[in-house]
C-alpha cells in the first residue's frame, strides 16, 4: 500500500533557525499533500496543503512545494519561533479517496 | 463555530472492559473518520462513517471493535474486552464530503489499558 516517509526526530532548532522537514510519498498518480502540525495534547491541525504538482502550500511562515519528480513535499520555515514546537505529520491522500496516509511524525522543539 | 468535538479526553479502563469513545463532527459534516495513533507512530486509518452507514472499515480490528453513527447524536468507536495493546490515542475527523481534503480532527481520546 502507499506510504509516506518523514525524516525521524527529534529536532531540536535555536529560535530563528531555519527549519526543513523532508517527506516523500509512494502513492501514485496525483495524490493531495498535506502537513498536519500536533501541539501537545491536542489533536491534528491543518497546516497546509498542495493538490497538483508545483502548487506550493503555505501557512504561517511554513512553505512546501509538490515536487511530482522526486515524489517529495518537503516543509521549511525560514525563522522558527518556540511556539512551532510541536509534532509535524506529512500526509498524502488518493485522489477521490477518502484515506489519509500518514508519516510517523517529527518532533520538533524550538530553544530560545 | 465549534469544531470536532470527542469525548472522554482521557479514558481508562481494566483489561476485559469496554470502552466507548464518542465523535461529534462539525456541524453540518455528515462524514465522519476515525483514526488510531499509536505511540511513536503516525495515525492509521480504521473506519469511514456516513449517517447511519459504514463505508470502509478496512482499517479497524474486525474482533471487538464497532463504529457506528446513527441518525441522530454522535458517532460511538466500541471496544470491547479491551486489551493492553488497544491503549493508544483514537482521533475522529469529519468532512462535508467523502474526500481527504480537508479533514478537521478533534483532540483525541487517550486510552489507557490498565
Amino acid at each position: 500500500g502507499d506510504s509516506v516517509t518523514q525524516m525521524e526526530g527529534p529536532v531540536t532548532l535555536s529560535e530563528e533557525a531555519f527549519l526543513t522537514i523532508n517527506c516523500t510519498y509512494t502513492a501514485t498518480g496525483y495524490p493531495s499533500l498535506f502537513w498536519y502540525v500536533q501541539y501537545p495534547g491536542e489533536g491534528l491541525q491543518l497546516l497546509l496543503k498542495a493538490t497538483k504538482a508545483d502548487d506550493k502550500g503555505s501557512n504561517k511562515g511554513f512553505e512546501a512545494t509538490y515536487r511530482k519528480e522526486t515524489t517529495s513535499f518537503h516543509l521549511e520555515k525560514g525563522s522558527v519561533q518556540v511556539s512551532d514546537s510541536a509534532v509535524y505529520f506529512c500526509a498524502e491522500g488518493g485522489a477521490g479517496s477518502y484515506q489519509l496516509t500518514f508519516g510517523k511524525g517529527t518532533k520538533l522543539s524550538v530553544i530560545p | 463555530n465549534a469544531g470536532v468535538m470527542q469525548n472522554p479526553r482521557h479514558l481508562v479502563r481494566r483489561r476485559g472492559q469496554e470502552a466507548r469513545l464518542r465523535c461529534s463532527p462539525v456541524k453540518g459534516h455528515s462524514h465522519v473518520y476515525w483514526y488510531r495513533q499509536l505511540p511513536e507512530e503516525g495515525l492509521k486509518f480504521m473506519v469511514y462513517l456516513q449517517k447511519e452507514n459504514i463505508i470502509d472499515e478496512s482499517g479497524m480490528p474486525k474482533e471487538r471493535f464497532s463504529a457506528e453513527f446513527p441518525k441522530e447524536g454522535p458517532s460511538i468507536l466500541r471496544i470491547q474486552q479491551v486489551v493492553r495493546g488497544d491503549s493508544a490515542a483514537y482521533f475522529c475527523a469529519s468532512s462535508t464530503d467523502g474526500s481527504v481534503g480537508p479533514q478537521h480532527f478533534g483532540d483525541g481520546t487517550r486510552l489507557s489499558i490498565l
